[in-house]
């Protein structure tokens, strides 16, 4: 079955530092989005991204963040300048459709550890 | 706020028994819900969803939705220790963009 992969599985960075990181979405599909996870909470929507462009945003999904998919298949999370608090896990998802009648499909996520 | 809310338990059952997971929203325009299992470190693992008002079965699981009521619930029927994880419930919002707003999650404990 086909799946979402993510890389790198675990990811530690110094507070500051610039971290991507990357999902190959499912290849027929062609919305992509990523949620992340703080230890113990609930999952949290960043972005949607359709045809090359956000699609919508949330909150914390300011300024640091940016998203791309430089190829046919890779779609990146940027953290330009990270802090404490974006330690998480950071899940990819995508989609065939918009999800109205139509599921998203997780990858396994990335454990991001900022030091 | 949009809100998805769950009661975050446990819920204990022992095995061979019915679990009911139960889910409440707040945005009356979310048109479909899913739920999805996840194992402790582990990614989201889609279950089932639903977009119509009633039951959607799919083998030992079961979907109930009520839009009139705002609830969505889960039923696992022969509940077997494999399925002791977090049972999370996602509502897609009326923005059509995609974005699921996730509930806390159940944790279910199935004894042996």
């Amino acid at each position: 079955e086909p799946e979402v992969t993510q890389t790198p599985s675990h990811q530690v960075t110094q507070m500051g530092q610039e971290v991507i990181l990357r999902c190959v979405p499912i290849s027929n599909h062609l919305y992509f989005y990523w949620y992340r996870q703080i230890l113990g909470q609930k999952v949290e929507f960043l972005v949607s991204f359709y045809n090359n462009e956000i699609s919508e945003k949330s909150e914390i999904f300011d300024d640091q963040f940016s998203v791309e998919r430089p190829d046919g298949s890779n779609f990146t999370l940027k953290i330009r300048s990270t802090k404490l608090e974006d330690s998480a896990m950071y899940f990819c998802a995508s989609s065939e459709q918009l999800p109205g009648n139509q599921p998203q499909h997780f990858g396994d996520g990335t454990r991001l550890s900022i030091l | 706020q949009k809100e998805v809310e769950q009661n975050s338990g446990p819920l204990s059952v022992p095995e061979g028994a019915i679990a009911s997971l139960n889910c409440t929203y707040s945005d009356r325009g979310s048109q479909s819900f899913f739920w999805y299992r996840q194992y402790s470190g582990k990614s989201p693992e889609l279950i089932m969803f639903i977009y119509s008002n009633g039951d959607k079965e799919d083998g030992r699981f079961t979907a109930q939705l009520n839009k009139a009521s705002q609830y969505v619930s889960l039923l696992i029927r022969d509940s077997q220790p494999s399925d002791s994880a977090t049972y999370l419930c996602a509502g897609h919002g009326s923005s059509n963009t995609g974005k699921l707003i996730f509930g806390q999650g159940t944790t279910l404990q199935v004894k042996p």
